[in-house]
């Protein structure tokens, strides 16, 4: 079992709904953090939490620490918010690095 | 354009061949990350600098695998006898110091790697 868990993998939804997508994750952390990929590769960090809820324009996320577990929701989705989002968390115990979901592929149609 | 430089962007090398890679990263972020995934997987730790010392390195990273960071600036990434294996996409990322107010990772745009 990975250390942490996305769901669903695949994902596809019309303009304008509401989208969830979710982290469960089995370490103790530091930290979790919320990235979106393009293709060809490109990585860009949407958030860093360890407690509550952040906000950024459509995007939102939360963490419940206790539970472990994590939600990435994107409101009024656009075809540009196709990509590929990536959960990944740091380990209380491992320093800096993180350890990376799979990812959860996000395809928005118009 | 997220700050943090990678070259090559592309490199095709054939196996046994030894590769070296590039990053410089955002000129106030003193971590420094490199990461190597493959298609469909998320990214893998494979190493971490603070400054100039090297402080974490993944059980991934072998004997074929070197980094350094030689004054705190840009890093490089070597590997020498390239196996079919080591192909994959290798990201770097650095981030600003712990006590910064937003600790978020900045990735670089990846080199990718395919050893024939």
């Amino acid at each position: 079992k990975n250390e942490v868990e996305q769901s669903p993998q695949n994902l596809t939804a019309q303009e304008g709904e509401f989208i969830t997508i979710n982290c469960s994750y089995s370490v103790g952390i530091s930290a979790l953090h919320w990235l979106q990929q393009h293709p060809g590769g490109g990585i860009v960090s949407l958030f860093m939490l360890s407690s509550g809820k952040k906000k950024h324009g459509r995007l939102i996320a939360t963490i419940n620490i206790q539970e472990k577990h994590s939600s990435l929701h994107i409101t009024a989705s656009h075809p540009r918010d196709s990509a590929v989002y990536i959960c990944a968390v740091g380990r209380e115990t491992s320093g800096s690095r993180l350890t990376f979901g799979e990812g959860t592929q996000l395809t928005v149609n118009p | 354009d997220t700050g943090v430089s990678q070259d090559p962007r592309h490199k095709i090398t054939k196996r046994g061949q030894n590769v070296t890679f590039r990053c410089d990263p955002i000129s106030e972020h003193n971590r420094l990350y490199w990461y190597r995934q493959t298609l469909g997987q998320g990214p893998e730790f494979l190493t971490y600098f603070q400054n100039e010392a090297q402080l974490e390195k993944s059980r991934l990273l072998s004997d074929r695998f070197s980094a350094e960071r030689p004054k705190g600036s840009f890093s490089t990434l070597e590997i020498q006898r390239t196996e079919q294996g080591d192909s994959a996409m290798y990201l770097c990322a650095s981030s600003p110091p712990f006590w910064a107010t937003n600790e978020k990772l900045f990735f670089g745009s990846g080199t990718q790697l395919s050893v024939l």
